[in-house]
């Protein structure tokens, strides 16, 4: 069965310090992982996502995340956080086959002037 | 292009109604999810819709059904509204059912069940 877990619920940082989401998994198979963000009354953008190709991803507006299969997990980063950056954002393991995709409860992140 | 539109973006309903939300993915977008998204469950997986068929279906009573039509536009029915279904429901499109590949999601419609 597949899982996610978001270690914090809710993050809050200072504009132009690092941020970091922390997302863990568990799956049965090899899955692909996903990041999404979704800002205030808006739908979800895919952030980036891992295909069993390079462990180090990066996506859109600055963002990485590092796929650590000893550790299971799937961290969300960036060095400097911006004030556009403030949003909710999920961490999303793909099942075994077709569209169907677990997501994690999700982790609010504020940043601060 | 356009993107994922879904219709109404609000409604309010009372307990015992039922109500019908639509969907329309992408251009070219043959698969069509449905998440219910709550503040205590966050998203769940309601159902996936592809070439008119359901391919998956998530872990929801069958008050809660859909279905897909020959222009790929879907549609989620809810019967017997209950207060703990009010949510925003969420529908994403993709190209196909490759597990790797991206979901674009619509802005939602809000159901509030009074």
């Amino acid at each position: 069965a597949q899982s996610v877990t978001q270690l914090d619920s809710h993050v809050s940082v200072s504009e132009g310090t690092p941020v970091l989401l922390r997302c863990n998994y568990s799956s049965s198979y090899s899955p692909s992982l996903f990041w999404y963000v979704q800002h205030p009354n808006k739908g979800l953008q895919l952030l980036l996502k891992y295909t069993s190709a390079a462990t180090l991803v990066k996506g859109i507006n600055g963002f990485e995340a590092e796929f650590k299969k000893s550790e299971t997990s799937f961290h969300l980063t960036k060095p400097s956080a911006h004030m556009s950056d403030a949003a909710e954002y999920f961490c999303v393991v793909s099942g075994d086959t077709g569209n169907q995709f677990y997501f994690g409860t999700g982790t609010s992140l504020t940043v601060i002037p | 292009k356009a993107g994922v539109t879904q219709t109404p973006r609000y409604l309010i309903k009372t307990r015992g109604q039922q109500v019908t939300l639509s969907c329309s993915p992408i251009s070219g977008h043959r698969s069509v999810s449905w998440y219910q998204q709550t503040p205590g469950q966050g998203l769940q997986f309601l159902f996936e819709y592809f070439s008119e068929t359901q391919r998956n279906k998530g872990n929801f009573p069958g008050r809660f059904s859909g279905r897909q039509f020959s222009n790929s536009r879907s549609e989620m029915n809810v019967s017997t509204l209950e207060l703990g279904d009010s949510a925003l429901y969420l529908c994403a499109s993709s190209r196909d059912r490759k597990n790797t590949g991206e979901l674009f999601f619509g802005e939602g419609s809000r159901l509030t069940v009074l």
